[in-house]
């Protein structure tokens, strides 16, 4: 079955500094890949996707790679702030039947300390 | 402004009791999920419906049904409560269309079965 993996331990950086988060993923050849934000007792925010011909993407401080050969994203989050502390969810596309469903990984917790 | 909301943001029930969680999105999409997220698992996806009264099973279905009567309203139902059904209840919608489209969800449902 389809598997999807992000780090699991709390990210921890200093404002200013470039924070790494990653999504691996296995038994499956997505699409497209999606990265939403969560804060504390809210639903997901979506912030980013990325196809399956497309090596990275960005969006202001934010950057997504998607490298199909080694089945991982990386979401960069490049000068950090202390607002940018959440969970990060990667998700992915799960079929080809345009239901539109996505398979979500359990999230990585950034937190950007001042 | 686009908008998914939720009946409630919390609710306490005693098991036994069914439970009726709403959802109405205001984006005229046609696909509408229902999914629920615990600590270490991730968001999983319970139901979703790809039209009016057109309903699919997600990965973790028993113990819930769903209804969609209008395009709009998606509900989600707990025929007898139980106390491993206190989680936090998430909907969301999106347009017709695979996995290149974004999710929109609500701000969710914290159930408390006791």
């Amino acid at each position: 079955s389809q598997k999807i993996e992000q780090n699991s331990e709390a990210l921890n950086i200093q404002e200013g500094k470039t924070a790494t988060l990653t999504c691996n993923y296995t038994n499956y050849s997505p699409a497209y890949l999606q990265w939403y934000r969560q804060d504390p007792g809210r639903g997901p925010v979506f912030l980013l996707l990325i196809r399956e011909n497309e090596k990275e993407k960005r969006k202001e401080r934010l950057k997504v790679t998607f490298d199909t050969t080694l089945k991982q994203s990386l979401f960069h989050i490049t000068a950090s702030q202390p607002a940018d502390s959440a969970t990060y969810l990667c998700a992915l596309d799960l079929d080809s039947s345009n239901t539109g469903k996505l398979i979500f990984g359990q999230g990585t917790t950034l937190q950007v300390k001042p | 402004d686009v908008k998914v909301t939720q009946s409630s943001r919390y609710l306490v029930k005693r098991t036994g009791e069914k439970v009726f969680l709403e959802c109405v999105q205001d984006m005229d999409h046609e696909n509408m999920f229902w999914y629920r997220q615990d600590p270490g698992l991730g968001l999983r996806l319970i139901y979703f419906s790809y039209d009016v009264k057109m309903k699919e099973k997600g990965d973790i279905p028993e113990g819930y049904s769903v209804s969609r009567e209008k395009k709009e309203r998606f509900s989600l139902i707990l025929e007898s409560a139980s106390t491993n059904q206190t989680s936090m209840y998430l909907c969301a919608s999106s347009p017709r269309g695979g996995g290149n489209n974004e999710q929109f969800f609500g701000p969710g449902t914290r159930l408390t079965v006791l």
